[in-house]
């Protein structure tokens, strides 16, 4: 079975520093990657994805994400974050297979609050 | 292009009611999927209907329905209402439901249930 687990349940960071949002997944078979934004009160937002090739991955927002095979990660990364960034924030894995029926293994999910 | 539409946003309910979600995905789209998202048990995925057939379905019981018609809407419902069953339900579209297509999630509807 697959499992995703983020690292981090909340993040706190200061406008404008780095950040880095911690993903791992567990499953027997390969794996297509995501990372999703929720704001209040609203449903996923797609970031990026990774399907294949580059192990960097970038998305929208100034966010990317580098896939580590043997680490089974899958880490989010912002060089500077501002204040519009606080957000939650979900690692999701869905199979490799020919059809997955439509879904997505998420994690818990970080809260990321950015502070001025 | 419109975005995927859940109605209602919000929905407040009483233990043994029955209540009915609707979901459009975007145009084109003919997977729907449904997510329940509470504080305790995180994001969870309901089931999956493509071509108005259910296709894949998670870990919950039997009250818990959809259908989808021909025009791709997906309904959900769910039948005799429990405290546990507040939460928000997440609607998303993708084209087919390969695991390779990322979804497109509406803003929710956020049942509450008294």
């Amino acid at each position: 079975a697959q499992s995703v687990t983020q690292l981090d349940s909340q993040v706190p960071v200061f406008e404008e520093a780095p950040v880095e949002l911690r993903c791992n997944y567990s499953s027997s078979v390969s794996v297509y990657l995501f990372w999703y934004v929720q704001y209040p009160n609203q449903g996923l937002q797609l970031l990026l994805k990774y399907l294949s090739g580059s192990t960097l991955v970038k998305g929208i927002n100034g966010f990317e994400a580098e896939f580590n095979k043997s680490q089974t990660s899958f880490h989010l990364r912002k060089p500077s974050v501002h204040i519009s960034d606080t957000a939650e924030y979900f690692c999701a894995v869905s199979d490799r297979g020919a059809y997955q029926g439509g879904k997505l293994i998420f994690g818990q999910g970080t809260e990321l609050s950015v502070k001025p | 292009k419109a975005g995927v539409t859940q109605t209602p946003r919000y929905l407040i309910k009483t233990r043994g009611q029955q209540v009915t979600l609707s979901c459009s995905p975007i145009s084109g789209h003919r997977s729907v999927s449904w997510y329940q998202q509470t504080p305790g048990q995180g994001l969870q995925f309901l089931f999956e209907y493509f071509s108005e057939t259910q296709r894949n379905k998670g870990n919950f019981p039997g009250r818990f329905s959809g259908r989808q018609f021909s025009n791709s809407r997906s309904e959900m419902n769910v039948s005799t209402l429990e405290l546990g069953d507040s939460a928000l339900y997440l609607c998303a579209s993708s084209y087919s439901g390969g695991g390779n297509q990322p979804q497109h999630f509406g803003d929710g509807t956020r049942l509450s249930i008294l």
